[in-house]
């Protein structure tokens, strides 16, 4: 199947600071990417959908100021989590579909992320 | 507003036993349904969908899942479970008609193997 990889898999960094997350669609070319966050123990709460070269749908209650999400090309999107504080810490999962609603998502391995 | 329910936190049963997950949906029309597993260090794997047609899916490693209207529900089976199906389990459907259209979870169902 087509593989979606993130990175960084895990990262700590300081209150204050901001943190740029990857996700790349391998194999494939991905019209649409999701982000999605988890919380241990919880379901994925998705917090934006991004088609490329377009600006970002964000769900209610995400701060896009917050998670800046940008969409440059067909295999690769990022999220920068800015001004990160502790409550920010949290598990960051990327999931790429190539067309519409009947195609498959696929799912990176997602990225840990600890603000200390 | 649609919603996945899914009704059982956790749930542990013995290696070689029958398991039978639990999904009920909220959805005004004809739902798109999914089953996904979660293990740990790995992305979430698909396991089947739900589209139309047969309401008796088939899926990978040994997954089935029935899609009942009368009973909103799109329950995930398995005949006999292994120590490797230990993971968390994630009922899920597709939100909206565009191509913007999203995947909705619901809160999952940790799966643990009594050797």
């Amino acid at each position: 199947g087509a593989v979606v990889s993130q990175h960084p898999s895990w990262v700590i960094c300081k209150s204050g600071t901001s943190v740029k997350i990857e996700c790349r669609s391998l194999d494939f070319q991905a019209t649409t990417m999701f982000w999605y966050r988890q919380f241990p123990k919880q379901s994925l709460m998705l917090m934006a959908t991004s088609n490329e070269g377009s600006k970002a749908t964000y769900e209610q209650g995400v701060e896009k100021d917050k998670f800046l999400i940008n969409h440059a090309s067909l295999t690769l999107s990022t999220l920068t989590v800015t001004s990160a504080h502790p409550e920010d810490s949290s598990f960051y999962i990327c999931s790429a579909r190539v067309g519409g609603r009947y195609n498959e998502q696929f799912f990176g391995p997602g990225t840990r992320l600890t603000v200390l | 507003a649609q919603s996945v329910t899914q009704p059982d936190i956790h749930i542990t049963v013995s290696e070689g036993a029958s398991l039978e997950l639990r999904c009920n949906y909220s959805y005004g029309a004809t739902p798109y349904l999914f089953w996904y597993v979660q293990s740990p260090g790995q992305g979430l794997q698909l396991l089947l969908k739900y589209f139309s047609g047969d309401t008796l899916v088939q899926g990978i490693k040994g997954f089935e899942a029935e899609f009942k209207r009368s009973q909103s529900s799109f329950n995930l089976r398995k005949p006999s479970v292994h120590w490797s199906d230990a993971a968390e389990y994630f009922c899920a459907a597709h939100q909206g008609y565009s191509s913007a259209s999203k995947i909705i979870f619901g809160s999952g169902t940790r799966l643990s193997i009594r050797p």
